[in-house]
């Protein structure tokens, strides 16, 4: 069954610096993902991404934070300066149309000190 | 804000027993539910998804919509211990972007 594939598994930063989680959506959907989802929290909304460009942000998406889709098949969340409250798992999913259900990659734990 | 809820539980149920986990949600512009199910450190597992009031049954697994009281359930029916986990209940938004509403889930424990 054709899955979402999230790289790394784990990032560890320094406070400061920048990060660039990667994903590989499910090759023949259209709409993508990014959530994040703090230890013992709900998981929440960042952004969504069509026909090449974002289609809606959450205020957590504020101007640290970009997406990329720089070939037919990635699909990038970079955090330009990231800060130690960004320390979370980060989630890429996608789907076929908007409303249709996501699936979920694994995950990215980011752990900034 | 809009807004998904549910109870955290835990909610304990003996094997084979019909485990029923709730969810309300306050966007009457929502037109897709979805229930995930989310082991401790992994991530959110699709398990059922619906978009028309009644019941929708796929296997052990009915979800239930009623839009006019806001209200999305899932009952579990012969209960196993590996369907302990986080049921993580999720509305997209009025905005159709996709953008999903997740609630803060409901922990369910099977015990044998």
């Amino acid at each position: 069954e054709p899955e979402v594939t999230q790289t790394p598994s784990h990032q560890v930063t320094q406070m400061g610096q920048e990060v660039i989680l990667r994903c590989v959506p499910i090759s023949n959907h259209l709409y993508f993902y990014w959530y994040r989802q703090i230890l013992g929290q709900k998981v929440e909304f960042l952004v969504s991404f069509y026909n090449n460009e974002i289609s809606e942000k959450s205020e957590i998406f504020d101007d640290q934070f970009s997406v990329e889709r720089p070939d037919g098949s990635n699909f990038t969340l970079k955090i330009r300066s990231t800060k130690l409250e960004d320390s979370a798992m980060y989630f890429c999913a996608s789907s076929g149309q908007g409303r249709q259900p996501q699936h979920f990659g694994d995950g990215t734990r980011l752990s900034i000190l | 804000q809009k807004e998904v809820e549910q109870n955290s539980g835990p909610l304990s149920v003996p094997e084979g027993a019909i485990a029923s986990l709730n969810c309300t949600y306050s966007d009457r512009g929502s037109q897709s539910f979805f229930w995930y199910r989310q082991y401790s450190g992994k991530s959110p597992e699709l398990i059922m998804f619906i978009y028309s009031n009644g019941d929708k049954e796929d296997g052990r697994f009915t979800a239930q919509l009623n839009k006019a009281s806001q209200y999305v359930s899932l009952l579990i029916r012969d209960s196993q211990p590996s369907d302990s986990a986080t049921y993580l209940c999720a509305a997209d938004g009025s905005s159709n972007t996709g953008k999903l509403i997740f609630g803060q889930g409901t922990t369910l424990q099977v015990k044998p």
